[in-house]
């Protein structure tokens, strides 16, 4: 079984589209992500939930909107999409409190082309 | 604030040669540093980790010292192999914060 499962893999849309990445983690973590990763690798934190709950709220633009149904379940809705906004789009989980050891569990990623 | 440099890519390699990346960091306190590993067409993963100076993580013939006085962390291993191409990140993890900073990565090719 996959730990932190993202789907879709791949999602190539117009701009002005709305779409929505879901992720899935097996793992029983409390918390969970999304990074943005550029084209030139570089990679940036966008939010993270610990139970439900927003504990992250990066610099990003309101047409991102996440959403957390449960703590094994974050996905990531994207109005109005943009050029910019292609990307590969990582969503990770980890331990929160004493748990957490610096390790984040990462999914393989979501690669959004928008035309 | 807190960040993370590290030597830019890519950087290519024959099989067997000896492997070094360069990482600096600038943060408050004592930061946690970890180096993670994306292979192709797939999710990061840690590598190795240092929670304080002096320590030294090591993993998979990689190895890295955490060195307080040069606020560094560099990557190396002895003999690298076509499997180890990747892109490699360095990262820190200030105090007890809840996210982790990271470097902008660094591509690795090993050729046979």
């Amino acid at each position: 079984d996959t730990a932190v499962s993202q789907t879709p893999k791949y999602l190539v849309t117009q701009m002005g589209n709305d779409k929505s990445i879901k992720c899935e983690q097996n793992l029983g973590h409390d918390t969970m992500y999304w990074y943005k990763q550029d084209s030139k690798k570089f990679l940036k934190i966008m939010f993270s939930y610990n139970n439900k709950e927003l504990i992250i709220n990066e610099t990003v633009p309101n047409r991102f909107s996440p959403k957390s149904p449960d703590k094994a379940h974050l996905n990531l809705h994207i109005n109005s999409l943009e050029l910019g906004d292609s990307a590969v789009y990582f969503c990770a989980s980890s331990p929160l409190g004493r748990g957490f050891t610096g390790e984040l569990f990462f999914g393989e990623g979501s690669r959004l082309t928008v035309l | 604030g807190n960040s993370v440099t590290q030597m830019e890519g890519p950087v290519t390699l024959s099989e067997e040669a000896f492997l070094t990346i360069n990482c600096t960091y600038t943060a408050t306190g004592y930061p946690s540093l970890f180096w993670y590993v994306q292979y192709p067409g797939e999710g990061l993963q840690l590598l190795l980790k240092a929670t304080k100076a002096d320590d030294k993580g090591s993993n998979k013939g990689f190895e890295a010292t955490y060195r307080k006085e040069t606020t560094s962390f560099h990557l190396e291993k002895g003999s690298v192999q076509v499997s180890d191409s990747a892109v490699y990140f360095c990262a820190l993890r200030a105090g007890s914060a809840r996210q982790l900073t990271f470097g902008s990565g660094t591509q690795l090719t090993v050729l046979p």
